[in-house]
């Protein structure tokens, strides 16, 4: 079995300021995937950014960044110089052996002017 | 324009009644998912296939069935809503069992009175 936990069910950011939204994960798989999913108040599922658990070096999609620290079995998204845009809702998920993914309960954020 | 298409859009249904929800992708992808997401549980797989002719299930299957004659379709159908089927539904695709990022379809509300 695998498990996602958010731990941040809202979060505030200022304009132009980074924001780190935390994720940890629970996997019996040497193998897996994690990735992150924004859903904007307009309801799709718009994927950012993906890390492989044999990736060493941290994963990066333009103001996206995965601080993926495997011994912690954590997976924070980063997002730098935020914009209005970026307020939405952001998913955590794993899919590893099983190849399904299991999702987090998510993180509302919102950019503030 | 490729990608994942879902109908109705919106529905809104009595309870008993028989319901299918419509999943069409042009990708060509091999592997497609159902998910319902519900107010701070995030995304739960309903059903899976890997391929087509073959179907899977996920976390939460009770209630719904599933066929995947070509590669294309994937439809879920309710065969007796019940209220705790309300929910937003969205079906997903991926090229194939590997660790793919997964593409999401619109979805698609669905409201069981």
């Amino acid at each position: 079995a695998q498990k996602i936990t958010q731990t941040q069910p809202g979060m505030f950011v200022q304009e132009k300021e980074a924001v780190t939204l935390d994720c940890t994960y629970d996997t019996s798989d040497q193998s897996y995937g994690l990735f992150w999913y924004k859903q904007p108040s307009s309801g799709e599922m718009i994927f950012l950014i993906y890390q492989g658990s044999y990736d060493e070096q941290n994963a990066t999609e333009g103001r996206y960044s995965l601080n993926f620290q495997k011994a912690r079995k954590s997976a924070n998204l980063v997002i730098s110089a935020s914009q209005l845009g970026d307020s939405a809702m952001y998913f955590c998920a794993i899919r590893g052996s099983a190849r399904q993914l299991t999702f987090g309960s998510g993180t509302q954020l919102t950019v503030l002017p | 324009i490729a990608g994942i298409t879902q109908a109705p859009t919106s529905q809104i249904l009595a309870a008993g009644r028989r319901m299918t929800l419509r999943c069409t992708q042009d990708m060509r992808h091999n592997a497609m998912y159902w998910y319902r997401q519900d107010l701070g549980l995030g995304l739960r797989l309903i059903h899976y296939s890997n391929t087509a002719g073959t179907t899977g299930k996920g976390e939460v299957p009770d209630g719904y069935s599933v066929s995947r004659a070509n590669t294309d379709d994937f439809p879920l159908t309710l065969a007796s809503a019940v209220p705790s089927q309300t929910s937003v539904y969205f079906c997903a695709s991926a090229p194939g069992q590997g660790l793919y990022e997964q593409f999401f379809g619109p979805g698609t509300r669905l409201t069981v009175l």
